[in-house]
Parts: C-alpha cells; sequence; structure tokens
C-alpha cells in the first residue's frame, strides 16, 4: 500500500495570511505515461463529509474558491491557501488514486491564529 | 445535482453482519461514467477507503477488508450496497457512499459523498 503521510499536524493561520499544507506519498504517484500526479485534496469541516477541493494535484473543483491551489509532484504534494478566510477552518486531507487501495493521508488541521 | 443518502441500522452486535445501503437521487448508477464507493472514517481519525463497484457489478476491495466485504448494485432502486461481515468494534465508524469519476476521467477522487453514518458495533 501507498502510505501518506501529511504535515504539520495542525497549524494556526491569522485571518488573511497564507497557509501551507504539505503531503508526502511513500512511492511516487506520477505515472510516467500521461504525467500525471494522481493526487487529490479534501477539506472537512466539523460534523460534515469530506469534500472534494483538487484532483490531478491541481485542478480545482468546480465551484472551489482559487485561493485554493495545489502543487507537487512525485511524492511531494502541497496544498496552498492564499489567503486563509474564516470559514477555511477545517481538517485537510491528501489522497493518492495512483494505486489500490487508494489512501488517504493522515490531515492537517487548520484553524485561526 | 446528484446527491447521496445512507441508510441502515446504527447499532450492530458484534461478529454480526452490517449492512448499508446508498441511495443516488439526481443522477443514475447505471450511468457508466461513474465507479460507486464506500469510505469508512472511526470516530476522531482517518479516511479508509473500502471499495468501489460498477452498475455492471463489478467491484475492487480494498485488500484488508476483501475477505469480509460485499457490495452489490440495484439499478431498479437507484440504489448500492454494503456489506462487512463478522464484525468488531475495531468497525465502529461513519461510513460513507460516494461517487468515483474513473470511468469518465480514469482518476479515482470520490465526489460528490453523502451526509456519512454511524454505526457501532457493540453489545
Amino acid at each position: 500500500d501507498i502510505v501518506m503521510t501529511q504535515s504539520p499536524d495542525s497549524l494556526a493561520v491569522s485571518l488573511g495570511e497564507r497557509a501551507t499544507l504539505n503531503c508526502k506519498s511513500s512511492q511516487s504517484v506520477l505515472y510516467s505515461s500521461n504525467n500525471k500526479n494522481y493526487l487529490a485534496w479534501y477539506q472537512q469541516k466539523p460534523g460534515q463529509p469530506p469534500k472534494l477541493l483538487i484532483y490531478w494535484t491541481s485542478t480545482r473543483e468546480s465551484g472551489v474558491p482559487d485561493r485554493f491551489s495545489g502543487s507537487g509532484s512525485g511524492t511531494d504534494f502541497t496544498l496552498t491557501i492564499s489567503s486563509l478566510q474564516a470559514e477555511d477552518v477545517a481538517v485537510y486531507y491528501c489522497q493518492q488514486y495512483y494505486s489500490t487501495p487508494f489512501t488517504f493521508g493522515p490531515g492537517t488541521k487548520v484553524d485561526i491564529k | 445535482q446528484v446527491q447521496l443518502q445512507e441508510s441502515g441500522p446504527g447499532l450492530v452486535q458484534p461478529s454480526e453482519t452490517l449492512s448499508l445501503t446508498c441511495t443516488v437521487s439526481g443522477g443514475s448508477v447505471s450511468y457508466g461514467s461513474y465507479y460507486w464507493t464506500w469510505i469508512r472514517q472511526p470516530p476522531g481519525k482517518g479516511l479508509e477507503w473500502i471499495g468501489y463497484i460498477y452498475y455492471s457489478g463489478g467491484t475492487n476491495y480494498n485488500p484488508s477488508l476483501k475477505s469480509r466485504v460485499t457490495m452489490s448494485v440495484d439499478t431498479s432502486k437507484n440504489q448500492f450496497s454494503l456489506k462487512l461481515s463478522s464484525v468488531t468494534a475495531a468497525d465502529t465508524a461513519v461510513y460513507y457512499c460516494a461517487r468515483d469519476p474513473y470511468p469518465g476521467t480514469g482518476g479515482h477522487w470520490f465526489d460528490p459523498w453523502g451526509q456519512g453514518i454511524l454505526v457501532t458495533v457493540s453489545s
């Protein structure tokens, strides 16, 4: 299985400031034949199901604000919230879909400082 | 837009079989561009992919659960189902159903998700 790790476990950022979340996979999730990284990001608020933010590492799902951006390749990935808003308080999970079983990271909790 | 809703017992006895159903509205489980997926989340913990089913009945299960999992689809009711046998306290979790767009996109992400149902395994 591909093991996903995330760092930090939690972070507190001031409103309007940048939040940088990291995700690392135990093996590359880059598929060489199409040069795509098989990685997605989700946001989960308390009492709610996860919400898809980004897939193919950097493609925003329809309706997701452009302050959310994804980057990275191979085994190292980043989700950036460019200007943190109060409604962004949540746990963020990365997920690899390069191979089954599909696996998620343990999450990063984002709070307001 | 498509919506998913889980249903089933919230309490299951140890060693029994957990049975859940996901009802799809605003779309069809027979639409060939999607897989239909189950994911679980123990209280306060992370997410675990259980497996998916296609409208034709084809399945792919997480090897860690494969010996205990059965998924099925009922196109006439626009539903798909999960059965997990021989449950223990470790199977206590919120169970989510979700849509996987792989047949149409080549990627296995999950969107949308149902609201989830908490299943507690206890006597």
